[in-house]
């Protein structure tokens, strides 16, 4: 079946522009995070959505950082007034359900972004 | 607060002989540990987990890991390196019936076969 999926694969952007990167999960997951992949910080998780809960935000790095999930089902995770430290590959993963975390989390190939 | 640590950042090793990949953790509660596998331009596969039961965890593609809580580890290996060994390897942990199952990555190894 199809896994997760990210678009776009490579994204090219100029410092200061906002940009948009969408993460579409596996069908009937309900558990969707999303992660930051950099040479200096390794893996960092960003944000987490379960459901109709409140989405954890606790590893969102500021303010530019945004991410909404419509329908329970695709995310949008949006950087605002982009900064070359954004620069990074950004890893969408989704699992079947919450409070039980022995569900494996099944992952992209990610969003490589540079900032110019 | 959980953390990973993976000593070293490149394991290199010949076609055949052994792979091990250290692994150990930090948790404030029982954890779940997982190692993923990354291939260059791809995203993160999971190789095995360990939750509960068994400490002796058999993963695809040939690899397993032990989990000793006594060391707090749980390292990975494998019997004989094959070259499509070759690729970067994540240890992981997670919280224990937690409602949120985010994962705490180690740093990662680039493991190479050599011929």
């Amino acid at each position: 079946g199809a896994g997760v999926s990210q678009s776009p694969s490579n994204k090219v952007t100029e410092k200061g522009k906002d940009v948009e990167l969408r993460c579409d999960p596996i069908s009937g997951h309900t558990a969707l995070y999303w992660y930051r992949q950099s040479l200096g910080q390794g893996l960092e998780f960003l944000i987490y959505f379960q459901g109709n809960s409140a989405p954890d935000k606790s590893g969102l790095p500021s303010d530019r950082f945004s991410a909404e999930r419509t329908g329970g089902s695709v995310s949008t995770l949006t950087i605002q007034r982009t900064q070359q430290e954004d620069s990074a590959v950004y890893l969408c993963a989704s699992s079947l359900s919450q409070g039980i975390s022995n569900q494996p989390q099944h992952f992209g190939d990610g969003t490589r972004l540079s900032i110019l | 607060a959980q953390s990973v640590t993976q000593l070293g950042s490149h394991v290199s090793v010949s076609e055949g002989a052994l792979v091990l990949l250290r692994c150990n953790y930090s948790s404030s509660v029982p954890p779940y540990l997982f190692w993923y596998v990354q291939y260059p331009n791809q995203g993160l596969q999971l190789l095995l987990k360990y939750t509960t039961g068994a400490t002796l965890v058999k993963g695809i593609n040939g690899f397993e890991a032990e989990f000793k809580k006594s060391e707090t580890s749980f390292h990975l290996t494998k019997p004989s390196a094959h070259m499509s060994d070759a690729a970067e390897y994540f240890c992981a942990v997670s919280e224990s019936g937690g409602a949120n199952s985010k994962l705490t990555f180690g740093k990662g190894i680039t493991l190479s076969v050599r011929p």
